[in-house]
């Protein structure tokens, strides 16, 4: 079962920013928080992952609290083709450990 | 670069036939996983191969899956004596070795009329 707790919705205005929360309370010392989506029915697409620290590339930025259970994916200027359904995983820092996902948040970019 | 090589797109198949879904993993990608995606549901983890090897197939229903990866050639999921319940997206993804993140391909979309 999925470790992390996200709204299933949210709606977000055009050049916004979109601010995606995940709660993943239970997170353990040796676990990464990663983010994906998925477009309609692509495959889904990697966004960030991180530890402990922020990160930020090209795409979006990771916020992960001090206590680490708790993240936020952020989006600077969301795009209508940010329309998407978010996955936030917690998984095993083991490497090549299968991906759990769960329901995610349904992102609407409204003009 | 190609990316994650999924074939066929779609695919239709009648009740009692088998299904065969190819996936090319990524130059340099040993690791493969197979998840499938039930309409309006999430992605549900199969199984996860390296070269010749099933490391991991908790999620694989017990019967008419099987799953390969061979030394040479495609990552292989096959699904005999198709039923409706197996209409469903399913999605490849690959990893290099020692990295987590996974790139996913397109998918195949398996149809059991």
């Amino acid at each position: 079962d999925a470790k992390t707790t996200q709204p299933p919705s949210m709606d977000c205005a055009e050049g916004r920013a979109a601010n995606l929360p995940c709660n993943h309370s239970t997170i353990s010392g040796n676990e990464y928080v990663y983010w994906y989506r998925q477009i309609h029915s692509q495959g889904p697409q990697y966004i960030i992952h991180g530890l402990k620290n922020n990160e930020t590339n090209e795409m979006a930025s990771l916020i992960i609290t001090e206590d680490r259970k708790s993240s936020t994916l952020i989006l600077p200027h969301a795009t209508l083709r940010d329309t998407a359904v978010y996955y936030c995983i917690v998984s095993p820092l083991s490497g090549n450990t299968p991906l759990v996902f769960g329901k995610g948040t349904r992102l609407s970019v409204i003009a | 670069n190609a990316g994650v090589m999924q074939n066929p797109r779609h695919l239709v198949r009648r009740r009692g036939q088998e299904a065969r879904l190819r996936c090319s993993p990524m130059k340099g990608h040993s690791h493969v996983y197979w998840y499938r995606q039930l309409p309006e549901e999430g992605l549900k983890f199969m199984v996860y191969l390296q070269k010749e090897n099933i490391i991991d197939e908790s999620g694989m229903p017990k019967e008419r899956f099987s799953a390969e990866f061979p030394k040479e050639g495609p990552s292989i999921l096959r699904i005999q004596q198709v039923v409706r319940g197996d209409s469903a997206a399913y999605f490849c993804a690959s990893s290099p070795q020692g990295f987590d993140g996974y790139t996913f391909g397109s998918g195949t979309r398996l149809t059991v009329v």
